[in-house]
């Protein structure tokens, strides 16, 4: 058990729609990351947030957001859903920046879209 | 732009044989390498690291190499163990950039046959 938690864990929708995923990082870690991993794909970056404040983006599309809460809780908001969004979404968590230590995966959103 | 590769997407080796993955690099500003394990229905788990500052790092049965004119990685895993099998993740970071984000590869599926 890494210590972070995401949810849903599974999660189906149709195009168009909106969705919302959830993260809470560890206890005390200020560093709160997004990773999607499509079909046969690496985990791509997103979106960085560390403290509440956005550090660091990735190739996030326009149609996804995220925040940091000021309980340093995440939320990956996506929107307009298309068939190609279906991935498993990571969220993760690390207590220092930059990093030289390592980072905590949640075990993931998957997300479906139909 | 793939600035981390990882161009085996799998490798099979016998119980108690070596097992090499291979990860190549882009960016020379990244200063900071790391490899996480992955099994189904698990986030990535940290495995281990490295400083550009070095060309070697060891831990028990993994160690990891750096060969930085060549921007290349190596995991050895010796002996390998069914255990073992997962999928790898290589990911870089640039520490100067302090940001924190990890940029990862496409990942290399390991099995060790017993």
């Amino acid at each position: 058990d890494s210590g972070v938690t995401q949810t849903p864990k599974h999660l189906i929708t149709a195009t168009g729609q909106r969705v919302t995923l959830r993260c809470s990082p560890r206890s005390g870690d200020l560093s709160v990351y997004w990773y999607q991993q499509s079909l046969d794909q690496g985990l791509q970056f997103l979106i960085q947030y560390y403290n509440g404040e956005e550090r660091a983006k990735g190739n996030i599309l326009e149609r996804f957001s995220a925040q940091q809460f000021p309980d340093l809780h995440s939320e990956l908001n996506l929107s307009s859903l298309e068939l190609g969004d279906s991935a498993l979404y990571f969220c993760a968590s690390s207590a220092t920046l930059p990093i030289t230590g390592e980072l905590f995966f949640g075990e993931g959103s998957r997300l479906t879209v139909l | 732009d793939q600035q981390v590769k990882q161009n085996s997407p799998s490798l099979s080796v016998q119980e108690g044989r070596i097992s090499i993955l291979n990860c190549d690099y882009t960016n020379s500003m990244f200063d900071y390498f790391l490899w996480y394990k992955k099994y189904p229905a698990e986030g990535p788990t940290f495995l281990i690291s490295i400083s550009s500052i070095k060309d070697k790092n060891e831990d028990g049965r993994f160690t990891v190499f750096l060969n930085k004119s060549a921007k290349h990685l190596s995991l050895h895993i010796v002996p390998s163990q069914p255990g073992d099998s997962a999928v790898y993740f290589c990911a870089a970071s640039g520490v100067s950039s302090n940001t924190g984000k990890l940029i990862f590869g496409q990942g290399t599926t390991l099995q060790v046959k017993p």
